[in-house]
């Protein structure tokens, strides 16, 4: 089955400090993996992606890293802003569909 | 330029019409897909398209149906609309299928539909 929660959990944070949002998926086979960002009103948005023989990727102020043994993703985002309020989610390429995660909100505090 | 773009973006009717969504990209990709975002925020597939042919149907009831005239379009038509069938439909792309190379699939920025 698919890494579903049936709430929404939220990460508050203070402008200027580092986040963190986890993930778990749920197929040990899925070989690619993507983080997008959703903000109210719009729909998902590209943020990095990573495929299966990497365990970290760095793009402008996010970091990707995967846990093949855990089965486990996390996006870390850098000195936080305000505009990166939105909704996070992680999604694995699996059985040539992609499954989305039950996505975690982020609240950036002024 | 907008790069997948759905119309409309909001659709208010009442149960039991038939509706449709409208879905362009002019990213010149190949696959189209269709997911249903619930209210907890939950995105799920429901159909997907590679050069106008239908690859995925994740088991959704058949008053759906998605309709591909060309690669840029992808439409979703609606009968006999439930009051469960409130929700966000997001129209997405991607160069080829998912699972066949590892590359993002681009979001529109959806259609919300309620039914009265």
């Amino acid at each position: 089955g698919e890494s579903v929660g049936l709430h929404l959990p939220t990460l508050s944070v203070q402008e200027g400090d580092n986040s963190i949002i986890n993930c778990a998926y749920s197929n040990s086979a899925s070989d690619y993996f993507i983080w997008y960002k959703q903000e109210s009103g719009k729909g998902p948005q590209f943020i990095i992606d990573i495929r299966s023989n990497m365990d970290k990727r760095q793009g402008q102020r996010v970091t990707v890293l995967l846990n093949k043994t855990v089965k486990h993703l996390s996006l870390q985002i850098a000195a936080t802003q305000p505009g990166d309020s939105a909704v996070y989610f992680c999604a694995e390429n699996s059985s040539y569909k992609l499954i989305f995660g039950s996505g975690t909100r982020l609240l950036v505090r002024p | 330029d907008t790069a997948v773009s759905q119309t409309p973006k909001y659709l208010v009717t009442q149960m039991g019409n038939d509706k449709s969504i409208k879905c362009e990209q002019n990213l010149g990709h190949d696959t189209m897909y269709w997911y249903k975002q619930d209210s907890k925020k939950f995105l799920k597939i429901m159909f997907s398209y590679n050069n106008k042919e239908l690859i995925i149907n994740e088991t959704v009831p058949n008053r759906f149906s998605p309709k591909s005239p060309d690669k840029a379009h992808l439409n979703l038509h609606i009968n006999s609309l439930e009051l469960g069938d409130s929700a966000v439909y997001f129209c997405a792309s991607s160069q080829d299928p998912a699972g066949y190379s590892n590359q993002p699939q681009h979001f529109g920025d959806g259609t919300r539909l309620s039914i009265l």
